[in-house]
């Protein structure tokens, strides 16, 4: 299986910030990760596939970069909206597995 | 824009089976994967398993052993989660996602139902 280590698994920041999370593949799986934001009670939300490219509709504050083994995912300028737990997902082979996910306050 | 609309909320008994349904309420039910994941109160996201609904074509996680199955009634456009022998860990939010892009492109997670509370207690 392909496992997701994300990192840290909680983040305190403060409006307008830059942040970044972490994640590490335990294989290869070339760019194939994305990013997902979930609010309280909410189902989650895709913010990012092929580890960066922007989904439709996403903020442009929001960027991912990696490939291989590491991946990140970048917020800038930190707005109240944007707190949730941010998970990455490896989508390159089954069983498609989440990270532990990053909880984000602010 | 597609919506995916999940059936109402179950509570179980230990050993008992669930069925839990997901419609696509429109017509590009098919040519995409269609995802279950899953998430434990408090916990984080889990995936499930997948379907092609065109073809039927199935994967699961091994974490299910032999208790998961999927499939698709494509004259309805939809697809069901069955879980066999129910346990009190199994207790969660069931979501079902429909991937985007096409051929090698696609990515998962492009559109999500409401989720669907299951609940396991004796």
């Amino acid at each position: 299986d392909f496992q997701m280590t994300q990192f840290p698994s909680s983040l305190s920041a403060s409006l307008g910030d830059r942040i970044t999370i972490t994640c590490r593949a335990s294989q290869d799986i070339r760019n194939y990760a994305a990013w997902f934001q979930q609010k309280p009670g909410k189902a989650p939300q895709l913010l990012m596939y092929s580890a960066a490219t922007l989904h439709s509709g996403v903020p442009s504050r929001f960027s991912g970069n990696g490939s291989g083994t590491e991946f990140s995912l970048t917020i800038d300028s930190l707005r109240p909206e944007d707190v949730a737990v941010y998970y990455c997902q490896n989508y390159y082979s089954p069983p498609y597995n989440f990270g532990q996910g990053t909880r984000l306050e602010i | 824009q597609v919506q995916m609309v999940q059936s109402g909320a179950e509570v179980m008994k230990p050993g008992a089976s669930v069925k839990v349904s997901c419609m696509a309420a429109a017509s590009s039910f098919s040519s995409q994967y269609l995802h279950w994941v899953r998430q434990a109160p408090g916990r984080g996201l889990e995936w499930m398993g997948l379907i092609n609904p065109d073809t039927g074509y199935t994967t699961y996680s091994q974490a299910f052993h032999d208790r998961i199955a999927v499939t698709r009634d494509t004259s309805t456009n939809t697809i069901y989660m069955i879980l066999t022998g129910l346990k009190s860990d199994d207790t969660a939010v069931y979501y079902c996602a429909r991937s985007g892009g096409s051929g090698s492109g696609w990515y998962p997670g492009h559109i999500w139902g409401q989720g669907t509370l299951v609940t396991v207690s004796s």
